[in-house]
């Protein structure tokens, strides 16, 4: 079944862990979003990224970086994590056939740094 | 620039009742407008898009949206309210051209009383 996957749904770390939070989607999309979504609900785009190669920054500064190797897969990795890190990650796909196509979500990574 | 404005927080709506979600938009040209649905721990869903066309959109679960070039509004509406829809409501729009860049609302927290 065509869907969106991230794991792990739940992270505890300490502070200076390197973390990689994993997406993959089954759907053949070449649009992938990461979202960071703070407790009071906002969404911020960080990564974006068109096709395989193809990554940038969105429009919440971050200290994340992405890769994009696959269609299928768009991980994020935290190299140094921090308590101000914490939060929730939202990561999405979009088919690029038309400029006005629905973004599908995965369930999200919930990231705690102590 | 575009933007979008949700301006209420919470609305809170006794079940069986209409229930109405506020959106309003401003974007350069004619927008691409979204409505997503977040339940507890999950990542979002699509509940409907207006593109063209008829200005009145049928979504999942019963939901609609009128779509107001006039008053830049594209308010979520349902004629009865269930518990069940007790949710995080986000509206999105997207402006024709370009990077076809998508802009979420803040988010409207739905509390449907039994």
């Amino acid at each position: 079944e065509a869907d969106i996957y991230q794991t792990p749904r739940y992270l505890v770390i300490g502070t200076g862990k390197k973390i990689t939070l994993e997406c993959s989607q089954t759907m053949g999309h070449d649009k992938m979003y990461w979202y960071q979504q703070d407790p009071g609900m906002e969404l911020h785009l960080i990564h974006y990224s068109y096709g395989v190669n193809s990554t940038e920054k969105g429009d919440l500064s971050s200290e994340s970086t992405v890769s994009r190797i696959r269609t299928e897969h768009f991980p994020l990795t935290l190299e140094s994590a921090r308590p101000s890190h914490t939060s929730q990650y939202l990561c999405a796909s979009s088919d690029s056939e038309s400029s006005y196509n629905e973004q599908f979500f995965g369930p999200g990574t919930r990231l705690t740094v102590l | 620039a575009q933007s979008v404005a949700q301006p209420e927080d919470q609305v809170n709506v006794a079940e069986g009742n209409p229930l109405t979600v506020k959106c309003t938009y401003s974007v350069s040209g004619n927008p691409y407008l979204f409505w997503y649905v977040q339940y507890p721990n999950r990542g979002l869903q699509f509940l409907l898009k207006y593109i063209t066309g008829d200005n009145l959109v049928k979504g999942s679960y019963g939901f609609e949206a009128e779509f107001n070039k006039s008053q830049t509004s594209f308010h979520l509406k349902k004629p009865s309210a269930l518990v069940s829809d007790s949710a995080l409501y986000f509206c999105a729009v997207i402006a024709p051209g370009g990077y076809q860049k998508v802009t979420f609302g803040t988010g409207t927290k739905l509390q449907v009383i039994p």
